[in-house]
């Protein structure tokens, strides 16, 4: 069956410009998470999202980042007026209830020049 | 404190010898516990679900400890493919989401 979907898998961008990274996650799963990952890091919460449920935005960064999930299924982490800090893996993971085990997307590589 | 927190490492292992470490959490009420394998930039991946009555994989050992709220993850006879990050994961206090730890490097060396 097909797993967690994430595109791009690497985006290079120049500073200042806005991206949209996609997540498709496991059909029928109803949580979905996005991480960020620096070269040599750990994984940083950015926010997650449970059914219908508002989603725990705690985690992210800047009022530059903001994510959707429509419909339950797709999701969309926005980056605006990227600097090169947000330069980054960006992770998907989903699962099918709220505490049971997660599964990762492959990851998007973000470059920002 | 932090929600869940995981020695850094690296634990520099022998190959064919056991290794243990621990992760420690804050949530006394925390329910779900998982132990996940991350390869240099490679996405974590599931290694096993860790149960109140302790559970083993293979070579690999989980560990529940509620009392001192702390999980466990023990390795025999190590492997050169065993060299990687190990996380641990448990759900928070706050909205039940997973919390990771920053997670606990492993090189197993000839």
């Amino acid at each position: 069956g097909a797993g967690v979907s994430q595109s791009p898998s690497n985006k290079v961008t120049e500073k200042g410009k806005d991206v949209e990274l996609r997540c498709d996650p496991i059909s029928g799963h109803t949580a979905l998470y996005w991480y960020r990952q620096s070269l040599g890091q750990g994984l940083e919460f950015l926010i997650y999202f449970q059914g219908n449920s508002a989603p725990d935005k705690s985690g992210l960064p800047s009022d530059r980042f903001s994510a959707e999930r429509t419909g339950g299924s797709v999701s969309t982490l926005t980056i605006q007026r990227t600097q090169q800090e947000d330069s980054a893996v960006y992770l998907c993971a989903s699962s099918l209830f709220w505490r049971e085990k997660l599964f990762f997307g492959s990851g998007t590589q973000l470059s920002v020049l | 404190r932090k929600e869940v927190e995981q020695d850094p490492g690296p634990f520099n292992v022998p190959e064919g010898a056991t290794v243990a470490f621990n992760c420690t959490y804050s949530n006394s009420a925390s329910q779900s516990f998982f132990w996940y394998r991350q390869d240099c930039r490679k996405e974590p991946k599931l290694l096993m679900s860790v149960y109140s009555s302790g559970n083993e994989d293979g070579r690999f050992t989980a560990q529940l400890n509620r009392a001192s709220q702390y999980i466990s993850l023990l390795i025999r006879d190590s492997k050169l493919s065993d060299s990687a990050t190990y996380l641990c994961v448990v759900n928070s206090r706050a909205g039940n989401k997973l919390t990771f730890g920053g997670g606990t490097r492993v090189l197993v060396k000839p």
